[in-house]
C-alpha cells in the first residue's frame, strides 16, 4: 500500500522555470523528509520538517509541512540543470521505527 | 568518516538461488534499515534493525530475512530467488534512537538482476 503520493510524476523543465513538486497522503506523520537520488546513488537528504505548517528554505529550495502533517511541497526557483534527479518525500511516525516514501518525482532541467 | 558500504555492488543471481547482501554502517549508528527499489514499486520498506533486534518488518515473504551483528554491520539474505526480485537494494544506517525523526544515510545499493 503506497500511503504517500507524489506529483507530478515526472517533470521536464528549462533552465530558469520554477516548479513545485506535491507529496500528499492521507495519514499523519510524525516527520517528513525530503531526498534527492542520482543515478548510482542512494538518497540524500535535503531537510527535515516536523512542524505542522513548518516552511524551510534551503537557498533556491522550499519545503513546506502541511497544517496537519499530511502533506509537503517542495518548490524549486529558478531550476538549474544540477537539480536533476529522482526527488523523494518520506514519512515516519514514532516508535513504527521505519520511513514509507513517496513515488518519486523524477526532475530533468535542460540547459 | 567513512559513509555506508553496501557489498556487493551489482550481481547476477538466476531463479532458485539464495543470495546475501551486506552493509556496514557509518560508525557509531545502530540502527540500519533495508529498501528495495524499483521503477515501478519505487522505494519499499525491508526491515529495520537496532542493536541486532529488528523492530519493524515491511511486507515482504518469508525468503526476505535480516540480521544485524553486534558491530551493528547487518546482512540481508533473500532465497529462493525469483525474477521480480531483480531491484536495487538499499541500505540506510541511522543514529536514530526511539524517537526516530533523523537522517538517514543511504550506501550506493546493490543492484541484483535476477535471471
Amino acid at each position: 500500500t503506497q500511503l504517500l503520493e507524489q506529483s507530478p510524476q515526472f517533470l521536464s523543465i528549462q533552465e530558469g522555470e520554477n516548479l513545485t513538486v506535491y507529496c500528499n497522503s492521507s495519514s499523519v506523520f510524525s516527520s517528513l523528509q525530503w531526498y534527492r537520488q542520482e543515478p548510482g546513488e542512494g538518497p540524500v537528504l535535503l531537510v527535515t520538517v516536523v512542524t505542522g505548517g513548518e516552511v524551510k528554505k534551503l537557498k533556491r529550495l522550499t519545503f513546506q509541512f502541511g497544517d496537519a502533517r499530511k502533506d509537503s511541497s517542495l518548490h524549486i526557483t529558478a531550476a538549474q540543470p544540477g537539480d536533476t534527479g529522482l526527488y523523494l518525500c518520506a514519512g515516519a511516525r514514532t516508535q513504527t521505527y521505519k520511513y514509507i516514501f513517496g513515488t518519486g518525482t523524477r526532475l530533468k532541467v535542460l540547459a | 568518516k567513512a559513509g555506508v558500504t553496501q557489498t556487493p555492488r551489482y550481481l547476477i543471481k538466476t531463479r532458485g538461488q539464495q543470495v546475501t547482501l551486506s552493509c556496514s554502517p557509518i560508525s557509531g549508528h545502530r540502527s540500519v534499515s533495508w529498501y528495495q527499489q524499483t521503477p515501478g514499486q519505487g522505494l519499499q520498506f525491508l526491515f529495520e534493525y537496532f542493536s541486532e533486534t529488528q523492530r519493524n518488518k515491511g511486507n515482504f515473504p518469508g525468503r526476505f530475512s535480516g540480521r544485524q551483528f553486534s558491530n551493528s554491520r547487518s546482512e540481508m539474505n533473500v532465497s529462493t530467488l525469483e525474477l521480480g526480485d531483480s531491484a536495487l537494494y538499499l541500505c540506510a544506517s541511522s543514529s536514530l534512537g526511539l524517537a526516530y525523526t533523523g537522517e538517514l544515510f543511504f550506501g550506493e545499493g546493490s543492484r541484483l538482476t535476477v535471471l
